[in-house]
């Protein structure tokens, strides 16, 4: 089974810095993916960014980047020019073969960002 | 675009009493799941669907049912509410593999006194 480990319970950083929230993983599927969810106060699930095992460059989209190290089992979230909107619960989490091609995702616990002005 | 969408957004049940959360989405996914996510914690898998008429238990199954009669709909059914189904509930859909993201509805928060 997948297990997705988040070591920082919270993270308080000032505005307009560079912040690396950290996610390792544990699998022995060769082929795996990874995801990041940003959960901010209102409750909705928003999808970030995403890296397949086999992909030979790390993910970006926009201000996110996926620091992806395979042989380590790092798959660390990098926010650069963070923002005050960027406050949120964030997630990593992996998805896990079910039956008949469905897919979950198995997520870790999370980890609290606070941005401060 | 409505996605997947999800009612109730709140909701609180007596001990001993049931309900249905709805969940429907509009993008003509195969694939729809049920989460649940407890206080400070990430989500679970409660149960799943591949398709109409297909649907299998997820790690927390217990104390909820599920149904999926149409592509459209995948309603969680509790039974007997317990104070320990007090949570968030999250219906999500794929239209496959998960190469991209699921999609999420935004939530049913459960309060079960």
């Amino acid at each position: 089974a997948q297990k997705i480990t988040q070591t920082q319970p919270g993270m308080f950083v000032q505005e307009k810095e560079a912040v690396t929230l950290d996610c390792t993983y544990d699998t022995s599927d060769p082929s795996y993916g990874l995801f990041w969810y940003k959960q901010p106060s209102s409750g909705e699930m928003i999808f970030l960014i995403y890296q397949g095992s086999y992909d030979q460059q790390n993910a970006t989209e926009g201000r996110y980047s996926l620091n992806f190290q395979k042989a380590r089992k790092s798959a660390n979230l990098v926010i650069s020019a963070s923002q005050l909107g960027d406050s949120a619960m964030y997630f990593c989490a992996m998805r896990e073969d079910l039956i008949q091609g469905a897919q979950k995702l198995v997520f870790g616990q999370g980890t609290r960002l606070t941005i401060n002005p | 675009n409505a996605g997947v969408t999800q009612t109730p957004k709140f909701r609180i049940l007596k001990i001993g009493q049931s309900m249905t959360l709805q969940c429907t989405q509009d993008m003509n996914h195969n694939y729809m799941y049920w989460y649940r996510q407890d206080p400070g914690m990430g989500l679970k898998l409660i149960y799943y669907s591949v398709g109409a008429g297909i649907t299998d238990k997820g790690e927390v199954p217990n104390g909820y049912n599920v149904s999926r009669s149409t592509t459209e709909d995948f309603p969680l059914r509790l039974e007997l509410a317990a104070p320990s189904q007090t949570s968030v509930y999250f219906c999500a859909s794929s239209p496959g593999r998960l190469n991209t993201e699921a999609f999420f509805g935004q939530g049913t928060r459960l309060t079960v006194v």
